[in-house]
């Protein structure tokens, strides 16, 4: 199976400030024929189920605020939050398609306010 | 809009059984694959089970091949997962959840249900 690993396990980010979110595959999940990434992203806010942000690693699911952004290729990928709302607070998972039908996702990152 | 309603879920004693069902809106269900994924308490997510379209193909996680079986009712606008053989570390919140990307398969998920609780213990 592919492992994916996401680094920090947490981290606190003043309102209005940037938050980085890394995310690493223990192989490619760039498909070459097609040249896409099979990294998705989501959101879990406290006591709510997951929410699709991002998918191919970096085309923005309908509705989700460009302040999110995701970018990377390969193995190493990044979620990142321009600019910090009080919104944003959740645990963030990166989940690799790849490898189907063995969906991974990594251990998430909790996004604070500080 | 899409909705994903889960029920099934309660408290079991280890090696029992449970059945959940995810009741389906807002999309034409019997176009769509659908996944099941669970959350242990304090824990990340797990994938487990995906079924396609037409109920054919069913994958599982390695964790719960040969005691957990999803299958779907595409009159019924229900999908399913009967689950045996149940253990402690089954404990979990159960999602299920739409596939992303339509006859794909196993990829990503675009909706989300609220889940339901399963609880094995003695």
């Amino acid at each position: 199976d592919i492992v994916m690993t996401q680094s920090p396990d947490s981290l606190a980010v003043s309102l209005g400030e940037r938050a980085t979110i890394n995310c690493k595959s223990s192989q490619s999940v760039l498909y070459s024929s097609n040249k896409k990434n099979y990294l998705a992203w989501y959101q879990q806010k406290p006591g709510q189920p997951p929410k699709l942000l991002m998918y191919w690693a970096s085309t923005r699911e309908s509705g989700v605020p460009d302040r999110f952004t995701g970018s990377g290729s390969g193995t190493d990928f990044t979620l990142t939050i321009s600019s910090l709302q009080a919104e944003d607070v959740a645990v963030y998972y990166c989940q690799q398609y790849y490898s189907t039908p063995r969906l991974t996702f990594g251990g998430g990152t909790k996004v604070e306010i500080k | 809009q899409v909705q994903l309603v889960e029920s099934g879920g309660g408290v079991v004693q280890p090696g029992g059984f449970l059945r959940l069902s995810c009741a389906a809106s807002g999309f034409t269900f019997s176009s769509h694959g659908l996944h099941w994924v669970r959350q242990a308490p304090g824990k990340g997510l797990e994938w487990l089970a995906f079924l396609r379209y037409d109920g054919s193909n069913e994958n599982y996680a390695d964790s719960v091949r040969g005691r957990f079986t999803i299958s779907r009712d595409n009159a019924k606008n229900t999908l399913y997962l009967q689950m045996n053989s149940l253990r402690a570390e089954d404990t979990a919140v159960y999602y299920c959840a739409k596939e992303g990307i339509r006859g794909a398969g196993p990829t990503y998920m675009d909706a989300w249900g609220k889940g339901t609780k399963v609880t094995v213990s003695s």
